[in-house]
């Protein structure tokens, strides 16, 4: 089974541009999660899409936007790219039951590495 | 809210020594809890889990973990360190509902 991919891997924009990063989950995963890694203030949850619905949303500014699509694939969009926006951005999926239990963990992909000039 | 502190922020061990890397963990019911391994560039794999159960558990690359509820904690360890296992290791709690929260991460450098 393919793991999480995420595409591209490595961005280079500059400040004032918008950015889109893509993320396919694993087959029959329905939940994908975004993060953002950065040196200084490590892991942070962006939010997490199931079954084309956000669902849980972490303190990022309105700048952070994402969506599902039907086939789960899910985009993370940032407009007005700042300085620290550079960072790795992680997508992770996981499997939700019918009965919506959850059967973590989260399975990560690669990540894109943002880079903001 | 759950919450994970890992105390260590870099340790440094010989290759072929033990290693510990501890985690406390604050979450009111059991938590589900977690250790990933993260290489340079790469994304966070997994290591092990414990949902319930037996309080010790076996991961891969020779990792285990013991969950003690007395002392909120998850602690990794390996009796055998490799230069490979050079990376930065994360403890992560769950709730039931996907909220899940990570620890700031240990970065682990093995000398020769």
């Amino acid at each position: 089974k393919a793991g999480v991919t995420q595409t591209p891997r490595y961005l280079i924009k500059t400040r004032g541009q918008q950015v889109t990063l893509s993320c396919s989950p694993i087959s029959g995963h329905r939940s994908v999660s975004w993060y953002q890694q950065t040196p200084g203030q490590g892991l942070q949850f962006l939010f997490e899409y199931f079954s084309e619905t956000q669902r849980n949303k972490g303190n990022f500014p309105g700048r952070f936007s994402g969506r599902q699509f039907s086939n789960s694939r899910s985009e993370m969009n940032v407009s007005t790219l700042e300085l620290g926006d550079s960072a790795l951005y992680l997508c992770a999926s996981h499997h939700v039951v019918a009965d919506d239990r959850e059967d973590l963990p989260q399975h990560f992909g690669d990540g894109t590495r943002l880079s903001i000039l | 809210a759950q919450s994970v502190t890992q105390p260590d922020i870099h340790i440094t061990v010989s290759e072929g020594a033990s290693l510990e890397l501890r985690c406390n963990y604050s979450y009111g019911a059991t938590p589900y809890l977690f250790w990933y391994v993260q290489s340079p560039g790469q994304g966070l794999q997994l290591l092990l889990k414990y949902f319930s159960g037996d309080t010790l558990v076996q991961g891969i690359k020779g990792f285990e973990a013991e969950f003690k509820r007395s002392q909120s904690s998850f602690n990794l360890r390996k009796p055998s360190v490799h230069w490979s296992d050079a990376a930065e290791y994360f403890c992560a709690v769950g709730a039931g509902n996907n909220d899940m929260r990570f620890g700031a991460g240990t970065r682990l450098t093995v000398k020769p």
